[in-house]
């Protein structure tokens, strides 16, 4: 079973738009994190955001922000006033326990979501 | 600078060749992973390595192997009995720990020819 799903396989807005990206998540963990990462043409992916599982506030750093619901198992990222060079791939991802060593953890990936704004 | 550096930037195979894919981090960190991309797939975990001299399997281990000898440096390689290696390879790096982020290098293009 997928345990991070972004519905949204490609979105085109024009430029100053506003736009969201979805991201819902499932694991059975009572402490897990949940990451944003953004990966420009370039190839290189981005850190944007970390949120822990105990901390529902909604984050705003500039034209971004963030909103996460466990009751929905969902963490969305709103851009706003959507900007050319906000043109990039945007992956969801979420870090849980992973098997018996301690400090095993890894991040599962959603497939991401193709963003593309037009001037 | 810090970061995560990896090489060649493109690569090109003949079918039935090995190739190792080079990835070496400057920030200190324990945890290393190596990413595969496909177009419209996301990032799947191939192998990753808490510390030095241990590593685990990932979603898709077959057909690569890893070495973590020292903590800078987990070069990845592609053996020939990987059926579909083309693809967009993504090192990472990361303090142990759920709650740290993971940086990445800048990933080699292998295509098989």
């Amino acid at each position: 079973a997928q345990k991070v799903t972004q519905a949204q396989t490609e979105i085109s807005v024009v430029e100053k738009e506003d736009v969201t990206l979805d991201c819902v998540y499932e694991t059975r963990d009572t402490t897990y994190y949940l990451f944003w990462y953004k990966q420009p043409p370039s190839g290189e992916l981005v850190f944007l955001i970390r949120r822990n599982s105990f901390d529902e506030q909604n984050e705003i750093s500039g034209r971004y922000s963030w909103n996460f619901q466990k009751s929905t198992s969902s963490f969305n990222f709103t851009i706003t006033a959507s900007q050319v060079v906000d043109s990039a791939v945007y992956f969801c991802a979420l870090s849980e326990n992973w098997g018996s060593g301690a400090g095993s953890y890894q991040l599962t990936f959603g497939k991401g979501t193709k963003l593309s704004v037009i001037p | 600078d810090g970061g995560i550096t990896q090489s060649p930037k493109y690569l090109f195979r003949k079918e039935g060749q090995n190739v190792t894919l080079s990835c070496e981090q400057n920030l200190n960190h324990d945890a290393m992973y190596w990413y595969r991309q496909d177009p419209g797939q996301g990032l799947r975990l191939i192998y990753y390595s808490q510390i030095v001299n241990d590593f685990q399997k990932g979603d898709i281990a077959e057909g690569y192997s890893v070495s973590r000898e020292k903590k800078e440096s987990f070069p990845l390689t592609v053996t020939s009995a990987q059926k579909n290696p083309t693809a967009f390879y993504l090192c990472a790096s990361s303090i142990t720990g759920m709650n740290t982020e993971a940086f990445f290098g800048q990933g080699t293009r292998l295509t098989v020819v």
